[in-house]
């Protein structure tokens, strides 16, 4: 039983591109949630998805920052433009429909060049 | 708002020595509380939780962690600690507000194991 599976492991991207980072839940898992760590700091919640629907986007940045939980494939979390700040580690995590069980990816290590 | 606090930066003690890892909690409701270990470069792993029932909470490691509702503390715990023990931990609370099922983060505490 794979867990949650994220890629790419690294990205670097130069200021103006976009990224996309994806995540891939557990099997049986329909919620995913993404959180952004940037260096020398904790975890910030950014959005929660289910399926076709967001659900908890209060710590998503108002402007270029996306996610999306399709009916078939990965959640994405896309960034238009980035800046060097967006320079961080995004993790991923998916738990059921009661929310215990939450299980963290690997994450994506995004550097803005 | 939940909310976590973990006063310590960092943590050193020697192999063989006994460890504690500070969090204090601040909530509305009922506590759900839990500890997460992250290893360089590595997702977060989960170590244990605190739901209800008994005040000590054992988990993964041979860590275990007491839940303390009048100093309102979830202290991360192991008798005998190991140099592979070093690592990053962190204490989360669930945060049910705006419909969602989101974890509330300390800012981590660095734990050093040395011989």
């Amino acid at each position: 039983n794979a867990g949650v599976m994220q890629n790419p492991r690294h990205l670097v991207r130069r200021r103006g591109q976009e990224a996309r980072l994806r995540c891939s839940p557990m099997k049986g898992h329909s919620h995913v949630y993404w959180y952004r760590q940037l260096p020398e700091e904790g975890l910030k919640f950014m959005v929660y998805l289910q399926k076709e629907n967001i659900i908890d986007e209060s710590g998503m940045p108002k402007e270029r920052f996306s996610a999306e939980f399709p009916k078939e494939g990965p959640s994405i979390l896309r960034i238009q433009q980035v800046v060097r700040g967006d320079s961080a580690a995004y993790f991923c995590a998916s738990s059921p429909p009661d929310g215990y069980g939450y299980t963290f990816g690997s994450g994506t290590r995004l550097t803005v060049v | 708002a939940q909310s976590v606090a973990q006063p310590e930066d960092q943590v050193n003690v020697a192999e063989g020595n006994p460890l504690t890892v500070k969090c204090t909690y601040s909530v509305s409701g009922n506590p759900y509380l839990f500890w997460y270990v992250q290893y360089p470069n590595r997702g977060l792993q989960f170590l244990l939780k605190y739901i209800t029932g008994d005040n000590l909470v054992k988990g993964s490691y041979g860590f275990e962690a007491e839940f303390n509702k009048s100093q309102t503390s979830f202290h991360l715990k192991k008798p005998s600690a190991l140099v592979s023990d070093s690592a990053l931990y962190f204490c989360a609370v669930r945060d049910l507000t705006g419909g969602g099922n989101k974890l509330t983060f300390g800012t981590g505490t660095q734990l050093k194991v040395e011989l």
